[in-house]
């Protein structure tokens, strides 16, 4: 059973423009969200998080938005940079467990 | 580079061998957990401890073992290797001295590969 989809294929953006990455989740006990970015050959770094409390969280070209009621979440990326071409993974969790993660989602910017 | 440290970076071995994994977590973290992420797919948790115990446990083998030392690095032992073990296997620490999940930082992983 995944509890956190991340059903989007590949996402292709133009440099500049906005790139949006979704996530769904099943569990309504999560109540704190993390985005990581992995390139190749790397370990996964951590981008930005936000809890349940909040519907919104921004960190420079990143903002993430919760919407619980749909048990949903984006991160926008604006502009998106070359450089922001990665694999993106959301993770939820909750007091006592450990975070679940989902299959990722890929993302290329094009110069 | 997020301060935590895996070694080796890769690994070649042969079906039914035995190799140990290792990982210093960042400075001042007590949580170390440890993930595999086989090919195109997302991070499957194995296992994580908290200053030196088991905290929770995942999708973990049986061939599969870890500890935390009490420096705080970890290992992770796999046992009767079998080619769907190839995977890259990722450790992460986190401060982690409450039941609530906090950020983990991830190391670099290191590649297991299974002939």
């Amino acid at each position: 059973d995944q509890q956190v989809k991340q059903n989007s294929p590949p996402l292709s953006v133009q440099e500049g423009r906005i790139s949006i990455l979704n996530c769904d989740y099943t569990n309504s006990m999560f109540d704190y969200f993390l985005w990581y970015k992995k390139y190749p050959a790397e370990g996964p770094t951590f981008l930005i998080s936000i809890s349940s409390i909040k519907d919104k969280n921004e960190d420079g070209r990143f903002t993430v938005f919760l919407n619980k009621s749909a048990k949903h979440l984006s991160l926008h990326i604006v502009p998106s940079q070359p450089g922001d071409s990665a694999v993106y993974f959301c993770a939820a969790g909750v007091y006592g467990q450990n975070f679940v993660f989902g299959p990722g989602t890929r993302l290329s910017v094009l110069p | 580079d997020s301060g935590v440290t895996q070694t080796p970076k890769h690994l070649i071995t042969a079906t039914g061998q035995r190799v140990t994994l290792r990982c210093s977590p960042r400075s001042g973290d007590l949580s170390v957990y440890w993930y595999q992420q086989s090919l195109d797919q997302g991070l499957q948790f194995l296992i994580q401890y908290y200053n030196g115990e088991e905290r929770a446990k995942g999708n973990i083998l049986e061939r599969f073992s870890a500890q935390q030392f009490p420096d705080l690095h970890s290992e992770l032992n796999l046992s009767s290797l079998e080619l769907g073990d190839s995977a890259l296997y990722f450790c992460a620490s986190s401060v982690g001295t409450s039941r609530r999940p906090d950020t983990q930082y991830f190391g670099p992983g290191t590649r297991l590969t299974v002939l």
